[in-house]
């Protein structure tokens, strides 16, 4: 099925640096959603954007909803160990999500 | 609170014993979906009800089938699980063009 593409596949990190991954699509979406997953659970909701050029906050999370909506970005600042998981961008236009190939997160102290 | 419970988290089944597997949600959302996810890929969606209504995938297998006998609750069942099925099910809602909220998932093995 469809899938969005997310860079960076993965990403080794030392504590207290920023992380930047993004999502881009060849297609148009009304909604980007962020989600964070941890083992053995189900993906939580982080982000959501609804707006073309939307610049959304969440804590040490700040995440945009590109121009052209095609594409967003996820910053996190300061990591910290907690944030190790697997991040998943969505797109949204009718019921169903579509989902970017997800970007696993390593946090070394 | 928990707002979308599934049950149970682990379960254990034998090659060919029927399954099934239950989702219950306190959202009141008219939306349940029921997602496939093996070993760090994406979910992938199988089917979803919009209130009563049932919505299958193209590509899911005949094997998988669901029920939701009210808006609380949702059933998937896996007729013949095979080795291939194994793989963590996630249970979502949402309401009409809202955001999706994930259960905690169960994991199935077969053995």
């Amino acid at each position: 099925g469809q899938q969005l593409n997310q860079s960076p596949q993965s990403m080794f990190i030392q504590e207290g640096e920023d992380v930047s991954m993004n999502c881009t699509s060849s297609s148009i979406f009304n909604t980007w959603l962020w989600y964070k997953q941890d083992p053995g659970e189900g993906p939580v909701l982080l982000i959501a954007l609804y707006k073309a050029g939307e610049l959304t906050s969440n804590g040490r999370l700040t995440a945009q909803f590109g121009i052209t909506r095609k594409d967003s970005f996820l910053n996190i600042s300061a990591s910290i160990p907690s944030d190790v998981g697997i991040y998943f961008c969505a797109g949204r236009n009718t019921d169903k999500l579509i989902f970017g190939t997800g970007t696993r997160l390593q946090v070394f102290p | 609170d928990a707002m979308v419970i599934q049950n149970p988290r682990y379960q254990v089944t034998q090659f060919g014993k029927p399954v099934t597997l239950s989702c219950s949600q306190t959202l009141n959302h008219n939306v349940m979906y029921w997602y496939q996810q093996k070993s760090s890929q994406a979910p992938k969606l199988l089917f979803h009800y919009y209130d009563k209504d049932f919505n299958n995938e193209a590509d899911t297998p005949d094997n998988f089938q669901s029920r939701r006998p009210n808006t609380s609750f949702c059933f998937l069942d896996i007729r013949s699980p095979g080795l291939g099925d194994a793989a963590m099910y996630l249970c979502a809602t949402s309401g009409l063009e809202e955001t999706q909220y994930f259960g905690p998932g169960t994991r199935l093995l077969v053995l």
